[in-house]
């Protein structure tokens, strides 16, 4: 089944503690991004990847990292997790490179931080 | 400055009605993608629909379709005979250079049997 995962899908954490989400997807897509969703704010994205090494800040990169390895990973780090980084967070990957295409999301990573 | 406003937070239709969601939009781009973007309960994202801003024709997606002013940066979401599982939050996007995304702040959407 083509699809975007994510893991972990819930996570409570404290404060300076490293942490790592996985995104994968299985289509073969060029382009993946991840989202924060908070209430009245809608979707803001965080980071991009055009390809294979290729990463870039969308609006709101500040206390994350991301790497893109391989074509079918991009994962998100959070090195050292504040309060205000509790948030819904989303992947999502399209085939073409560019957000013009169809995304796919994942089903989201709940994460609140202590 | 790229922005997308959603100026409803909440709406509701009773069940086989139809509604329109509201979008404007700001930008200094003359070629751009718009989008409509569902999220039910389930919190999956759907692509709805999206148009392209050189196009003149309203994009249509079986019940669902938009009202595209150019002129007036307007994006707005019609749903012909709401069912039940419309009911979700509908988010309105935009980009126009083919990597970042804005998002409005969303509308949510109940459907009423």
């Amino acid at each position: 089944e083509a699809q975007v995962t994510q893991n972990p899908r819930y996570l409570i954490t404290v404060t300076g503690k490293k942490l790592t989400v996985t995104c994968s997807q299985n289509m073969n897509h060029e382009y993946m991004s991840w989202y924060r969703q908070d209430p009245g704010l809608g979707l803001r994205q965080i980071y991009y990847s055009m390809n294979v090494e290729v990463t870039d800040k969308g609006d709101v990169p500040e206390g994350y990292k991301v790497s893109r390895k391989e074509k079918r990973n991009f994962p998100l780090i959070l090195e050292s997790p504040s309060p205000n980084q509790t948030s819904l967070y989303f992947c999502a990957s399209s085939l073409l490179a560019g957000a013009t295409d169809t995304q796919y999301f994942g089903p989201g990573t709940r994460l609140t931080v202590l | 400055a790229q922005t997308v406003t959603q100026s409803q937070p909440e709406m509701s239709v009773q069940e086989a009605e139809t509604v329109t969601l509201s979008c404007t939009y700001d930008t200094s781009e003359n070629n751009y993608y718009l989008f409509w973007y569902k999220q039910p309960p389930s919190r999956q994202m759907i692509l709805v629909i999206r148009q392209e801003a050189y196009k003149q024709q309203n994009a249509t997606e079986n019940r669902f379709s938009v009202n595209f002013q150019k002129a007036a940066k307007s994006f707005s979401l019609k749903i012909s005979d709401s069912q039940l599982g419309d009911t979700a939050m509908y988010f309105c996007a935009f980009t126009y250079n083919n990597n970042d995304m804005r998002f409005g702040a969303g509308t949510r959407l109940t459907v009423k049997p």
